[in-house]
C-alpha cells in the first residue's frame, strides 16, 4: 500500500511565530500533494493543491501568504504557517497521489495548537 | 463536483452488518463513487470506490442503484475499530489528474458493544 507520513504529528507554538509542517510519500512518487485543515467536529476543507516543480494552487479563501506551500519534491511537501495565531490551531492533514492513479492516500494529520 | 446527502450519525452493534446510505441525485456519468473513512484523530482513509456496478473488497462492499442516484456502503460485520466518520465522495473521472476531494458532513458510525 502506499504510506503518506506527516511530521510533526502535533506542535505547540507561541502566537506570532512559523511552524512548517512535512508531508512525505514514503514508498511512491507522488506528483500531486494537497492540504487540508480540519477544526472540531467539522468536515474536512481543502486548502491547496501543490503540484512538484510548480506553485500552489490555493482554494478561495486560502491566505498563500500566510500558508506557504513548497513541493520541491516528488516525495515532499512542506506547509509553513507563518505568524500563527490562535485562530489557526487546526488538525492539518496533507495527502498525495501517485501520477496515472486515482486513490488518494492520506497523511495521519498535525495537530496544530498556537497559544 | 455533484452533491453528496449522507445520515449525520449511525449506531450498529458490534460484529452485526452496517449499511451505510449516501444519495447522489445529481451524479453525471462520468462521476466514479468513492467512499473513504476518518478514525478518530486520524486523516482519512480510502475505502472504496465504484461507477456502476457493485464491488467489493477486504474492507466493505458497495452496492450502486441502478439509476446511480445512490449507493450504500456494506460492512459486513462491524467492528469497534470500524468507528468512524464515513464520507461518500463523488469524483470526475473526466478530470482525471485534477484529484480534488471535496469532503462533506459524512456519517459518524458508533458501534456498539
Amino acid at each position: 500500500g502506499a504510506v503518506v507520513s506527516q511530521h510533526p504529528s502535533w506542535v505547540i507554538c507561541k502566537s506570532g511565530t512559523s511552524v512548517k509542517i512535512e508531508c512525505r510519500s514514503l514508498d511512491f512518487q507522488a506528483t500531486t500533494m494537497f492540504w487540508y485543515r480540519q477544526f472540531p467536529k467539522q468536515s474536512l476543507m481543502l486548502m491547496a493543491t501543490s503540484n512538484e516543480g510548480s506553485k500552489a494552487t490555493y482554494e478561495q479563501g486560502v491566505e498563500k501568504d500566510k500558508f506557504l506551500i513548497n513541493h520541491a519534491s516528488l516525495t515532499l511537501s512542506t506547509l509553513t504557517v507563518t505568524s500563527a495565531h490562535p485562530e489557526d490551531s487546526s488538525f492539518y492533514i496533507c495527502s498525495a497521489t501517485r501520477q496515472g492513479r486515482y486513490t488518494q492516500y492520506f497523511g495521519p494529520g498535525t495537530r496544530l495548537t498556537v497559544l | 463536483d455533484a452533491k453528496t446527502t449522507q445520515p449525520n450519525s449511525m449506531e450498529s452493534n458490534e460484529e452485526e452488518p452496517v449499511h451505510l446510505p449516501c444519495n447522489h441525485s445529481t451524479i453525471s456519468g462520468t462521476d466514479y463513487i468513492h467512499w473513504y473513512r476518518q478514525l478518530p484523530s486520524q486523516g482519512p482513509e480510502y475505502v472504496i470506490h465504484g461507477l456502476t456496478s457493485n464491488v467489493n473488497n477486504r474492507m466493505a462492499s458497495l452496492a450502486i442503484a441502478e439509476d446511480r442516484k445512490s449507493s450504500t456502503l456494506i460492512l459486513h460485520r462491524a467492528t469497534l475499530r470500524d468507528a468512524a466518520v464515513y464520507y461518500c465522495i463523488l469524483r470526475d473521472r473526466s478530470n482525471f489528474g485534477n484529484e480534488k476531494l471535496t469532503f462533506g458532513t459524512g456519517t459518524r458510525l458508533t458501534i456498539i458493544p
